[in-house]
């Protein structure tokens, strides 16, 4: 079965600081992952896949299948970050599977 | 502005009394998606539609109905809602199924269950 683990619920930085969102999976097969971010009173969007290896607004994140990791990193955190972050994964059955997220707070 | 709207945004109902959530889409998509988010907790696909394909996951509660009488429109049925069922429901849209294909999310509707 798979597994989806966000360890960090709240997560607070300083602007202008980097920030790591933590993601790790449990999955069988060949994992396609994704982070899926929420606004404050916006609706959930996606916010990078893996397959595309593209850096959105800043952010990027390295599929680490030795260590079934999928962390989402910026270098240097802005105010707009702040937001909820969630880690998800494309099941067997090729549905999104979501991770319980991670509430960004950047300080400014 | 082509987007995923869901009506009503907050939903009261009582316990036991059939509650209709509605969702519909201006996208065209293939793919219609319910999911359920309690408080703290990540979003819990309970069922999809493939045009008119009804896809239900293993574990959503037989309470749980859906229908889709044309592409646009997409209806979450709770027939006996228990507290339990008391969240977030969210609805999505995707050109193809697969989960490959961006999902593209409405506000949601909070669903109180008194």
């Amino acid at each position: 079965a798979q597994r989806v683990t966000q360890p960090e619920k709240l997560l607070s930085v300083f602007k202008g600081a980097p920030v790591e969102l933590k993601c790790n999976y449990s999955y069988s097969g060949s994992p396609e992952l994704f982070w899926y971010v929420q606004y404050s009173r916006q609706r959930l969007q996606l916010l990078l896949r893996h397959i595309s290896r593209e850096s959105i607004k800043g952010f990027t994140a390295d599929l680490n299948k030795g260590e079934t990791s999928f962390h989402l990193k910026k270098p240097f955190a802005q105010e707009e970050d702040s937001a909820m972050y969630y880690c998800a994964l494309i099941s067997g059955a090729n549905n999104l599977f979501f991770g319980t997220g991670t509430r960004l707070t950047v300080i400014p | 502005d082509a987007m995923v709207i869901q009506n009503p945004r907050y939903q009261v109902t009582q316990f036991g009394k059939p509650v209709t959530l509605s969702c519909s889409q201006t996208l065209n998509h293939n793919v219609m998606y319910w999911y359920q988010q309690k408080s703290s907790q990540a979003p819990k696909l309970l069922f999809h539609y493939y045009d008119k394909d009804f896809n239900n996951e293993a574990d959503t509660p037989d309470n749980f109905q859906s229908r889709r009488p044309n592409t646009s429109f997409c209806f979450l049925d709770i027939r006996s809602p228990g507290l339990g069922d008391a969240a977030m429901y969210l609805c999505a849209t995707s050109r193809d199924p697969g989960g490959l294909d961006t999902q593209y999310f409405g506000p949601g509707t909070r669903l109180t269950v008194l």
